[in-house]
């Protein structure tokens, strides 16, 4: 099983609709992140959260909202999708060097 | 403020021939250094990092990486690709100060190898 899980890993949605996606870990970790993957742009850091009483905005949050739920479950979730948050989502775990351990994804599109 | 430039965003190369993924970074504070890659349809998995030490570090599957941090760079490279190794390459850099939890990333190298 992997260490880093998402769910769902494919969702096709309507402008307006309330979306959640969700991770789950079992590395034990306490950071958590959530990255949005567009083409030619790399990743870009939504949400980061070091434990589950701390939530930070990256660097595109708007648009977004996270809850930590527990030290092993961070959501995401668009209040009201829109076209252009049409994209590849990725969840994430670190150690304290900053390496990263990656979710397969959850690929969202907004019609 | 941190930024990574990966300076190519496609590199065809043939197999078995040698490869340069190319990666400068600017920032005013100490950094790690990452290369994660993202194989079609998977998410990240690191590649190698630079944290302290040698400035040469390699991978298990023959890429290697140096830091350079007079021309502040951490270029990748390959002596002999193969056909798997077709795949988007990521450099990323962390900021050593905050405890390495603020990772920024370039835009992305994607490599084609051809047979």
């Amino acid at each position: 099983d992997a260490d880093v899980t998402q769910t769902p890993r494919n969702r096709i949605t309507k402008t307006g609709k309330r979306i959640m996606l969700e991770c789950s870990q079992t590395k034990g970790h306490d950071r958590m992140y959530w990255y949005r993957q567009d083409p030619g742009l790399g990743l870009r850091l939504i949400y980061y959260s070091f434990d589950v009483k701390d939530i930070n905005k990256g660097e595109i949050s708007d648009g977004y909202s996270v809850s930590r739920q527990a030290q092993a479950k961070f959501s995401l979730s668009l209040e009201s999708a829109i076209p252009n948050q049409t994209a590849l989502y990725f969840c994430a775990t670190s150690v304290r060097t900053g390496e990263l351990f990656f979710g397969e994804g959850s690929r969202l599109t907004v019609l | 403020a941190q930024s990574v430039t990966q300076l190519d965003s496609q590199v065809p190369v043939f197999e078995e021939a040698p490869v340069e993924l190319r990666c400068n970074y600017s920032s005013s504070v100490s950094v790690y250094l990452f290369w994660y890659v993202q194989y079609p349809n998977q998410g990240l998995q690191l590649l190698l990092k630079y944290l302290s030490g040698s400035t040469l570090v390699e991978s298990i599957n023959g890429f290697e990486a140096e830091f350079n941090k007079s021309q502040t760079s951490f270029h990748l490279r390959k002596p002999s690709v193969h056909i798997s190794d077709t795949a988007e390459y990521f450099c990323a850099v962390s900021d050593r100060g905050t405890g390495g939890f603020k990772t920024i990333f370039g835009a992305g190298t994607r490599l084609f190898v051809k047979a």
